[in-house]
């Protein structure tokens, strides 16, 4: 099945440890996404990459790391720099193959708890 | 992108049809108004999109005003498992840029049995 993953679903991460998540996806599409959600909030942008080798930031990038050395994978690295990590974090993806950029597939998400 | 205005949140019964209201009095010409949900814990899901016309796929019907300064959202059926927080979303469409999605807080609908 053609789709987007993310992996682990949940985290637990101590204090002052750098920890990566996960993204997969087999969908062909050209640009990648990372969203922070905090409960009862939308969606904020961490990094977004339209194209292998290639990311920017959003409007959160402070703390967060990622890259794009492939096409199918985009993954996220929260960092001790990172004040508050504890959230909910979603992968997305989009292309052409998906009628327009603006139609983003998302991944089931990662739940992330700093103990 | 322009500003949206939603419902914090509505109830709906089973089987009936949810409305689900949208504003956006400032839309310029070349923005769609995008329709996602999310079920509590998951990731987001695309529904529908249009530009002026109303539009209707296996999911939802989307009614844009004349002025194209608000939209409804229509479920037919809708069933325990709508039950979602459900984002609308104005942006220009733009094939050829990858761009972020603003959501904002949606609306809660709770399907009631």
């Amino acid at each position: 099945d053609g789709g987007i993953t993310q992996s682990p679903k949940y985290l637990f991460r101590k204090e002052g440890q750098n920890v990566t998540l996960s993204c997969e996806q087999n969908l062909n599409h050209d640009a990648m996404y990372w969203y922070r959600q905090d409960p009862g909030q939308g969606l904020r942008l961490i990094y977004y990459s339209q194209i292998v080798n290639d990311f920017q930031k959003g409007d959160i990038a402070e703390g967060y790391s990622v890259s794009r050395e492939k096409k199918e994978s985009f993954p996220l690295t929260v960092t001790s720099a990172q004040k508050n990590p504890t959230a909910f974090y979603l992968c997305a993806s989009s292309g052409p193959t998906s009628g327009s950029y603006n139609e983003q597939f998302f991944g089931p998400g990662t739940r992330l708890t700093v103990l | 992108d322009a500003k949206t205005t939603q419902p914090t949140s509505m109830d709906c019964a089973e089987g009936r049809a949810a409305n689900l209201p949208c504003n956006h009095s400032t839309i310029s010409g070349n923005e769609y108004v995008y329709w996602y949900r999310q079920i509590h814990s998951q990731g987001p899901q695309y529904i529908i999109h249009g530009l002026k016309n109303n539009e209707t796929n296996e999911m939802a019907s989307l009614i844009i005003t004349e002025d194209r300064k608000s939209s409804t959202l229509i479920l037919p059926h809708a069933t325990l498992r709508d039950t979602a927080v459900y984002y609308c979303i104005v942006r220009v469409g733009m094939a050829g840029s990858a761009r972020q999605l603003t959501f904002g807080s949606g609306t809660q609908l709770t399907v009631l049995p």
